[in-house]
């Protein structure tokens, strides 16, 4: 099946700092790569979709020039979360569709803890 | 707003025994995607089951196997033979190529 990786697993930053997110897609070119937050025991709630090429489209109430979505290229697709602060701390994980198709495949999702 | 309800927020079954999980959903959509997936705690999304709206054929993947009724916007998953790696948190979505929307989650546990 197709194998999205997603970098880092585990991350830790200071207040007021940058910190990226890469999903890349291994084995299949991704048009469409969504990134979605889950807070503890919570669900997933989608935070925006990224299609190659062109700018991501962010959900409502969420803030586009703090979560900086980029995707440059078919395989890679990045999150930064600027300036983090510690609401910011959060479970969040990238899925990625081939072809536009409903058949989505996530990543391992990345543990952002913001001290 | 399109919404998925999970009503369960916890279940317990007995190893062996069958349960099922439950889940409505609200649509403007006709043609749409409904999902079933587990998440453990190592918080991996994992598909279990996948039913096409336009499909009236129930989904059936080994021991998972869904009701759906397209009319009453009901999407159940059925776990026959529990097994102790069946504990986990389900999510029912709905969605397709423009991402999913997610349930609250049921959280099931298997009792040995």
């Amino acid at each position: 099946g197709a194998v999205v990786s997603q970098h880092p697993s585990r991350v830790i930053c200071k207040s007021g700092t940058s910190v990226k997110i890469e999903c890349r897609s291994l084995d299949f070119q991704a048009t469409t790569m969504f990134w979605y937050r889950q807070f503890p025991k919570q669900s997933l709630m989608l935070m925006a979709t990224s299609n190659e090429g062109s700018k991501a489209t962010y959900e409502q109430g969420v803030e586009k020039d703090k979560f900086l979505i980029n995707h440059a290229s078919l395989t890679l697709s990045t999150l930064t979360v600027t300036s983090a602060h510690p609401e910011d701390s959060s479970f969040y994980i990238c899925s990625a569709s081939i072809g536009g198709s409903e058949k989505l495949f996530f990543g391992s999702g990345t543990q952002l803890s913001v001290l | 707003a399109q919404t998925v309800t999970q009503s369960q927020p916890e279940m317990s079954v007995q190893e062996a025994e069958t349960v099922t999980l439950s889940c409505t959903y609200d649509t403007s959509e006709s043609d749409y995607y409904l999902f079933w997936y587990k998440q453990p705690p190592s918080r991996q999304m994992i598909l279990v089951i996948r039913q096409e709206a336009y499909k009236q054929q129930n989904a059936t993947e080994n021991r998972f196997s869904v009701n759906f009724q397209k009319a009453a916007k009901s999407f159940s998953l059925k776990i026959s033979d529990s097994q102790l790696g069946d504990a986990a948190m389900y999510f029912c979505a709905r969605g397709g190529a423009d991402g999913l929307t997610f349930g609250k989650g049921t959280h099931l546990i298997i009792q040995p």
